[in-house]
């Protein structure tokens, strides 16, 4: 399974747009990167997932580049709500071992 | 999406004694895990069960210590035995969603059983 390094933790305030960028150098050609959110006191939840260039939900977007050696997950104009832990992984979607294997995540602070 | 509850949400243990935490979905799935997060830190993956198997444990795991049942598609127990301090974390268990569930290969975790061994 690749490896994920992204930083320990961030600071924002309300309405500002928060990009977190995760790299994996070692990511094989099987392997989607999907990202993760956790509020206290609750399990992850899924946000996002792509392969490769971009994906929007009504949640984030996720900007993948050519190489796939690093992802940016962009939160558009966060609010206190968004203050949580978010984690990236990377791993193949399809069959074999499908347990995910977390990072430390990125502990976002969100300020007024 | 999978609603997953777990049964007890938190609980305080005496040292030496053992706790069994109940895993509860509502859909009929292949594959469910159990994970142990200490606090403030990331998820830790402690077992894989699938119904009508044993369960696949990770290093540091052993099943003596952490019993795993799997009786049916919906329902799994994680027993944490002979417990210490240092047992106590927040475990949660989590099931893969694909197919009918999620158009991606996610998984949906429980709220977590918030553990405290004295």
């Amino acid at each position: 399974l690749a490896k994920t390094t992204q930083p320990i933790s961030m600071d924002s305030y309300e309405g500002q747009e928060v990009n977190i960028t995760c790299s994996h150098n070692n990511i094989a050609t099987n392997d989607y990167i999907t990202w993760y959110q956790q509020f206290p006191s609750q399990g992850p939840r899924f946000i996002i997932q792509g392969y490769k260039t971009k994906v929007t939900n009504e949640v984030a977007s996720l900007f993948i580049p050519a190489d796939r050696k690093s992802s940016t997950l962009s939160l558009p104009r966060v609010s206190l709500s968004d203050t949580a832990v978010y984690y990236c992984l990377v791993g193949d979607r399809g069959g074999g071992r499908r347990a995910l294997t977390f990072g430390s995540g990125t502990r976002l602070q969100v300020q007024p | 999406s999978a609603v997953i509850s777990q049964k007890p949400s938190r609980d305080i243990c005496q040292r030496g004694t053992s706790l069994t935490i109940q895993c509860q979905v509502d859909s009929q799935v292949t594959m469910m895990f159990w994970y142990r997060q200490q606090p403030g830190q990331s998820l830790t993956l402690i077992a894989t069960a699938n119904q009508g198997s044993e369960a696949t444990y990770e290093s540091g795991f052993v099943i003596d210590k952490f019993p795993i049942s799997r009786p049916n598609l919906t329902f799994s127990t994680l027993t944490v035995s002979n417990m210490s301090p240092e047992d106590s974390s927040i475990y949660l268990c989590s099931v893969e969603a694909s197919g009918l569930l999620s158009s991606y290969n996610e998984q949906f975790f429980g709220p977590g059983t918030r553990l405290t061994v004295l």
